[in-house]
């Protein structure tokens, strides 16, 4: 089945800095990767998506890229700021996992300010 | 933020004792999931019901018991649990379910502590 393989497990940054948080995949099949957000204490919310078609996709500050060549996606945060601070979830979908998520362990992201 | 609610937010159980979790979600979605949040761990599917029928069960021991009475309304009974469950159990759900690309909308979670 697919597995989800997230690095760093944690990461810290100073504000106005840039922050990469990479996820490799394992079924070459995955079509679909989403990215959540877990503010603490707060429930999972999706920032970003992209889907196997796609190499890249922006959205403000947060930018997403693919390799399905090498099996690996990224998450980029440009500029970032303390409320940026939450352990950010990668996913995968394939066909095989009938649509379910498989998720990252996470990254727990901090920006000092 | 209130489209999905769980309660409660925080329980503390004996090994001995019987709960439920309860999901509500408000946003006229066909598929709603149950996952279990541990440190350091990823998030882990417990169960997924599409328009109402149980579609997945990941080998969750039989102490985990899901009901799915309506579209909106997901619980999870719990009896007889370990030290060893304790975690946070999150709540989700999706306009569809089986493509994979709709957004799961998760709950606050109900924080479960088993002693």
């Amino acid at each position: 089945g697919e597995n989800v393989e997230q690095h760093p497990s944690t990461l810290s940054v100073q504000e106005g800095d840039s922050a990469v948080i990479k996820c490799t995949y394992s079924d070459s099949a995955s079509n679909y990767f989403p990215w959540y957000k877990q503010e603490l204490g707060k429930r999972p919310q999706l920032i970003i998506d992209i889907r196997s078609n796609v190499g890249e996709k922006k959205d403000q500050r947060i930018a997403v890229t693919l390799n399905k060549t090498a099996k690996h996606f990224s998450l980029h945060i440009t500029e970032t700021q303390p409320e940026d601070s939450a352990v950010y979830f990668c996913a995968a979908v394939t066909e095989g996992s009938q649509g379910n998520l498989i998720f990252g362990k996470g990254t727990k992201l901090s920006v000092k300010p | 933020e209130t489209g999905v609610t769980q309660t409660p937010r925080h329980l503390v159980m004996g090994m001995t004792n019987k709960k439920s979790l309860k999901c509500e979600q408000h946003l006229g979605h066909n598929a709603m999931y149950w996952y279990k949040q541990s440190a350091k761990k990823p998030l882990e599917l417990m169960f997924v019901y599409s328009l109402e029928e149980r579609v997945e069960n990941n080998s969750v021991p039989s102490r985990f018991s899901p009901e799915c009475p309506n579209s909106s309304h997901l619980f999870l009974h719990l009896h007889t649990l370990q030290p060893e469950d304790s975690a946070l159990y999150l709540c989700a759900s999706s306009q569809d379910w089986g493509l994979g690309t709709d957004t799961q909308y998760f709950g606050p979670g109900t924080r479960l502590t088993v002693l």
